[in-house]
């Protein structure tokens, strides 16, 4: 199985910021990676696909990027709503697999 | 625009079975070429992806639970289904049904489900 590692965990960060989050594949993925933003009680949902692809719908303030084992999701300018827990998620083999998540809160 | 939603019982004994049905509304389960998908997750933890069909019948599951583990699909009523046998306190969760799309660049699961919480107690 590939595994995913995200970092950080947790972040704290406040209205405005530019957030980052990492996310690495214990092998090569091509370009096959997701991100979902997960709210509480809420289902996840798509941000970005094919690593660097915007969801129709999804703000321009978010992007991703990389290729290979290293990806960044990146949110140019942190707004209130942005406030979740984002997962990564490998599409190259089954059994598909996700990130730990990185829950960001309000500092 | 399709919509997903789980239906199922909330609360399952210990050994018995869990089964949950995806009803999918605003499109058909057999257009397209899609794979539909059930992912799980514990609350206060991460996403597990359980398995998947594609509407052609075929099936993959996770290994740690592919004996247990039994989707099918049923194209009359514009469903899918999860079959979880022997469980233990440790399948509680919430159950989210989503669908994957897939195309050259990469497969994404979109949408998904409301989810529905199901705990495993006597």
């Amino acid at each position: 199985d590939i595994q995913m590692t995200q970092s950080p965990s947790s972040l704290s960060a406040s209205v405005g910021d530019r957030v980052t989050i990492t996310c690495r594949a214990s092998q090569s993925i091509s370009r096959y990676l997701n991100w979902y933003q997960q709210k509480p009680g809420k289902a996840p949902n798509l941000l970005i696909y094919a690593a660097s692809s915007l969801q129709s719908g999804v703000p321009s303030r978010f992007s991703g990027s990389g290729s290979g084992t290293d990806f960044t999701l990146t949110i140019s300018s942190l707004q209130p709503e942005d406030f979740a827990t984002y997962y990564c998620q490998q599409s190259d083999s089954t059994p598909r697999t996700f990130g730990q998540g990185t829950k960001v809160e309000i500092k | 625009q399709v919509q997903l939603q789980e239906s199922g019982p909330g609360l399952v004994k210990p050994s018995q079975t869990l089964s949950l049905t995806c009803t999918v509304s605003g499109g058909s389960i057999s257009s397209g070429s899609y794979y539909w998908s059930w992912i799980r997750q514990p609350a206060g933890e991460g996403l597990t992806w359980i398995g998947r069909i594609h509407t052609s019948g075929s099936t993959n599951y996770i290994p740690s639970l592919k004996s247990r583990v039994t989707i099918s699909v049923d194209t009359s009523n514009n469903q899918f289904s999860l079959k979880l046998s022997s469980v233990t306190a440790a399948d509680t969760a919430t159950y989210y049904c989503a669908r994957e799309d897939y195309h050259g660049s990469g497969n994404w699961f979109d949408p998904w489900g409301q989810g529905t919480l199901v705990t495993v107690s006597s």
